[in-house]
C-alpha cells in the first residue's frame, strides 16, 4: 500500500515568509509525528499526534512552530516569519500506536527540504 | 536528558568484510532501541527493534544487533558488507513509554570495492 507522503518535496521560501508543509500518514495510523534533520542539530523531534491531540509538543522550537491534525489524517507543520536558521529537512512519520508505550514502528516519510534564503 | 551516542560519524568498510556499527543508551532503565537506515534523498527505513523480549534481533539485509544491558549497548552488526549497504544508519531510542524517537547522530557507511 501507499506510504507517508509527504508536499512539497522542496520549498525554497525568502526569509520572514510562512511556509505549511503536509503530510499524509499511512491509512489507519492514528499516531503521526513530525522530525527535523539539519546539519548541525541531526534528527530532532518536533511533535507527536495521537488522534487529533498533540500530546506531546515539546520539540517544537519556538512559537513560529505549529502543527496540526484533521480527520485523524492530514497534518500541516506551519512555520510563522521563516528564518534562516529553519533551513532543514522535515520529516514526517506515522505508526499504528494507540498504547504502544514507544514500541512500535516509525514509517517515514521522503521528507520536505526547505530552504530559507 | 535521555541520549542516545554513535561512535563513529564515518565507517568504511572492503566489500565482504564484517560491518560494526556501535550505538550506546543513555539510561538505566532500558529504552526500546532501533536502527533505522537512511539513503540519499530518501525517508528512514526501519531495520531491526529491540523491544525486550530477545536480546539479540535479526534485521533486514542480513543485519542484526545485540542487546547489552550491562554495556548499555545495542550494536549493530553484518558479517559481510554489500556495495549496497552504502548509507547513513542511525539508531534511535524511546525511553519511558514515550512515543517520540530520540536519535543517535548517525554513522555514514562506506563500502570499499
Amino acid at each position: 500500500g501507499a506510504g507517508v507522503s509527504q508536499s512539497p518535496s522542496n520549498k525554497v521560501t525568502e526569509k520572514g515568509k510562512d511556509v505549511e508543509l503536509r503530510c499524509d500518514p499511512i491509512s489507519g495510523h492514528t499516531a503521526l509525528y513530525w522530525y527535523r534533520q539539519s546539519l548541525g542539530q541531526g534528527l530532532e523531534f518536533l511533535i507527536y499526534f495521537q488522534g487529533n491531540s498533540a500530546p506531546d509538543k515539546s520539540g517544537l522550537p519556538s512559537d513560529r512552530f505549529s502543527a496540526e491534525r484533521t480527520g485523524g489524517s492530514v497534518s500541516t507543520l506551519t512555520i510563522q516569519r521563516t528564518q534562516q536558521e529553519d533551513s532543514a529537512v522535515y520529516l514526517c512519520a506515522s505508526s499504528q500506536t494507540k498504547t504502544g508505550g514507544g514500541k512500535n514502528e516509525q514509517f517515514f516519510g521522503p521528507g520536505t527540504r526547505l530552504t530559507v534564503l | 536528558a535521555q541520549s542516545v551516542t554513535q561512535l563513529g560519524s564515518h565507517v568504511s568498510v572492503s566489500e565482504g568484510a564484517l560491518v560494526l556499527l556501535r550505538c550506546n543508551y543513555s539510561s538505566s532503565v532500558p529504552p526500546y532501541l532501533f536502527w533505522y537506515v537512511q539513503y540519499p534523498n530518501q525517508g528512514l527505513q526501519l531495520l531491526l527493534k529491540y523491544t525486550s523480549a530477545a536480546t539479540l534481533v535479526k534485521g533486514i539485509n542480513g543485519f542484526e544487533a545485540e542487546f547489552k544491558k550491562s554495556e548499555t549497548s545495542f550494536h549493530l552488526t553484518k558479517p559481510s558488507a554489500h556495495m549496497s549497504d552504502a548509507a547513513e544508519y542511525f539508531c534511535a531510542a524511546t525511553y519511558f513509554g514515550n512515543e517520540k524517537l530520540t536519535f543517535g547522530t548517525g554513522t555514514r557507511l562506506t563500502i570499499i570495492p
